[in-house]
């Protein structure tokens, strides 16, 4: 079935490294992809996009790469801070049908 | 600007009880969402609005209604709340359904 997943559940990593959250999508249809980010008793937070004609976008300290062929798009985060941690989610949205599909989630923790 | 806001932002009832859960956002976007979240299930979509006027049921619809009562307002009613309700809800707005989503803080609703 169409669906958008993440390799690891959770993700745990030193203050100061490089952080790669990773999530694949089988529906080759998706056009429009988002990252979010959720923190304890918070509502999600937009953090960056991609369309599908893109392969790479770069936020601040955030990058997103987008590979079409294996379906497969993850989540990058340079110099990871304490106030990174934070549960991530991918979401995959089809043309104008405004149904946004989330995947399950990645708990990332930062240790100091 | 507030962004999206959600009332309330905690709630308890007893089987059976019905109750109302608003939504507003400032932001002159032309589509609203409303979504739960459960643990190990992401979000889901219950109900959302394309435009004022019109709405559509999502992928978790059942036991609930909605209204889209002007562009800023998009109400999500309870008729007869059940323990499988629980859950934390979540607001959504978005310019139109291919632009990103932006949420609310999320409405914890327990049912007894």
């Amino acid at each position: 079935g169409e669906s958008v997943g993440l390799h690891l559940p959770t993700l745990s990593v030193q203050e100061g490294d490089n952080s790669i959250i990773n999530c694949a999508y089988s529906n080759s249809a998706s056009d429009y992809f988002i990252w979010y980010k959720q923190e304890s008793g918070k509502g999600p937070q937009f953090i960056i996009d991609i369309r599908s004609n893109m392969d790479k976008r770069q936020g601040q300290r955030v990058t997103v790469l987008l590979n079409k062929t294996v379906k497969h798009l993850s989540l990058q985060i340079a110099a990871t801070q304490p106030g990174d941690s934070a549960v991530y989610f991918c979401a995959e949205l089809r043309g104008s049908n405004y149904k946004l599909t989330f995947g399950k989630g990645t708990l990332l923790t930062v240790n100091p | 600007n507030a962004g999206v806001t959600q009332t309330p932002k905690f709630q308890v009832l007893k089987t059976g009880q019905s109750m109302t859960l608003q939504c507003a956002q400032d932001m002159n976007h032309n589509s609203m969402y409303w979504y739960r979240q459960d643990p190990g299930m992401g979000l889901r979509l219950i109900y959302y609005s394309a435009s004022e006027g019109t709405t559509d049921k999502g992928e978790v619809p059942n036991g609930y209604n909605v209204s889209r009562l002007n562009k800023r307002e998009f109400s999500l009613r309870l008729e007869s709340a059940a323990p499988s309700q629980t859950s934390v809800y979540f607001c959504a707005s978005s310019r139109d359904g291919q632009e990103t989503q932006y949420f609310g803080p999320g409405t914890r609703l327990l049912v007894l």
